[in-house]
């Protein structure tokens, strides 16, 4: 147990349609990050939020768009969904101290686009 | 952008057996991070290394960098069938944080 909830654990969507996929993090954690993981993959980076505000992005379109709120909890909105979007969804928990970060996992989102 | 080559990209052992998976980086590592991953579920934390010729240990699990190599290697002793998953290795990326992570090596370890 890591401390990290996500929801929903299995999600269905269509090309084109829209989803939002949330995550609760580790009490005390300031930081969230989020990853694609496509199946044989390892996670790729899509964003980070740091004290609510995007702190680093990886190489994903802007239909890919995130929010952290002041509970640290987090969301990340994709739009315009694609058959590629279909992956497990990763948000990762940490606490920025400056001396490296240890990031806690969720058990992720399956999504499947169709 | 930095790369993680993971080898070999699958193990399969026989229970008892010794077995080391090995991480190596395109760029100088600052940070070296080991998980494991269940089929289709999150990443555990195992263990983080730092500085060069650094070694850690976690029950039967012991990672070391080598920073000269920009490498590091994770050794499993005595494996059992608990030990099964993917192991992945992660690095951030120094000043500008991009984490990035291997492939993945997926270790089978049979009874």
């Amino acid at each position: 147990e890591t401390g990290v909830t996500q929801s929903p654990t299995h999600l269905i969507k269509t090309r084109g349609q829209q989803v939002t996929l949330r995550c609760s993090s580790q009490s005390g954690h300031n930081t969230v990050s989020w990853y694609q993981q496509a199946l044989g993959q390892g996670p790729q980076f899509i964003f980070q939020y740091y004290r609510e505000e995007e702190n680093g992005r990886g190489n994903f379109p802007p239909r890919f768009s995130g929010l952290q709120f002041p509970n640290y909890s987090s969301e990340l909105n994709v739009n315009a969904l694609e058959l590629d979007d279909s992956a497990l969804y990763l948000c990762a928990s940490s606490l920025r101290t400056g001396r490296g970060e240890t990031q806690y996992f969720g058990p992720g989102t399956r999504l499947l686009v169709l | 952008s930095q790369e993680l080559e993971q080898s070999p990209q699958s193990l399969i052992v026989q229970e008892g057996k010794n077995l080391t998976i090995n991480c190596t980086s395109s760029k100088t590592l600052y940070g070296l991070y080991w998980y494991k991953q269940k089929y289709g579920e999150g990443l555990i934390f195992l263990m983080m290394l730092q500085k060069g010729g650094e070694e850690k240990s976690h029950e039967k699990i012991t990672a070391k960098l080598d920073e000269k190599k920009q490498q590091s290697s994770l050794h499993i002793t005595a494996s059992q069938p608990s030990h099964a998953g993917i192991y992945l290795c992660g690095a951030d990326g120094g000043g500008s944080y991009i984490p990035t992570f291997g492939r993945g090596t997926s270790l089978i370890v049979h009874p």
